[in-house]
């Protein structure tokens, strides 16, 4: 079955550069959501979007951004880049009309900021 | 959502049932328990989630206290794959995204 697929995989950066990371959801799936896991940290819920609309929001930096395309793909922005946000960045993605929260993790973006 | 309480680590023989608690004393009549896992650095994995009743699947079965203030995920024979940290979240109604807490890092012994 179709997963969640997330790019790059790695992605190694320099302090102030920018990033932009990308999430495909499953078919079908009409809602993403972005989490921010540190080192030895839990994941941590950014932000998250359903039908192209921002539907919730966590504990995101305002130097990042997201956004869903009509494709339901999704993409995270991120500026100024700094150390700190060396992390693994996960998509999860859901289909509404199931009425529950079972969602399905993508294999994530191991951002490194040097 | 509710608060979650689980113990920080287990250990569980290869090939014996895991069993991981989970309370949730403050959990509302319509809030679900969720149970997701996390293998190292690999996205989280939904494993279950109920309500009222047990619930079964092919990963693992959930038992769920009648008072609904705790519940407990049974993984019926633990294999090496499935050492990792198992999250107990129980979200309010209406709210959709998971928030991830501590977790039981679980350890299979050969």
């Amino acid at each position: 079955a179709a997963g969640v697929i997330q790019s790059p995989r790695h992605l190694i950066k320099e302090k102030r550069e920018t990033a932009t990371l990308k999430c495909y959801p499953i078919p079908r799936h009409d809602t993403v959501y972005w989490y921010q896991q540190g080192p030895g940290q839990d994941p941590q819920f950014l932000i998250s979007f359903y039908e192209k609309m921002q539907s919730d929001k966590g504990s995101i930096p305002d130097r990042f951004s997201a956004q869903q395309f009509s494709d339901y793909h999704s993409e995270l922005n991120m500026s100024s880049l700094e150390l700190g946000d060396s992390a693994l960045y996960f998509c999860a993605s859901s289909f509404s009309g199931t009425g529950t929260m079972s969602k399905y993790f993508g294999p994530g973006t191991r951002l490194t900021v040097l | 959502d509710a608060k979650t309480t689980q113990p920080t680590s287990m250990d569980c023989a290869e090939g014996r049932a895991a069993n991981l608690p989970c309370n949730h004393s403050t959990i509302s009549g319509n809030e679900y328990v969720y149970w997701y896992r996390q293998i190292h650095s690999q996205g989280p994995q939904y494993i279950i989630h109920g309500l009222k009743n047990n619930e079964t699947n092919e990963m693992a079965s959930l038992i769920i206290t009648e008072d609904r203030k705790s519940s407990t995920l049974i993984l019926p024979h633990a294999t090496l794959r499935d050492t990792a940290v198992y999250y107990c979240i129980a979200p309010n109604f209406g709210n959709e995204k998971l928030t991830f807490g501590t977790g039981t890092r679980l350890t299979i012994i050969p």
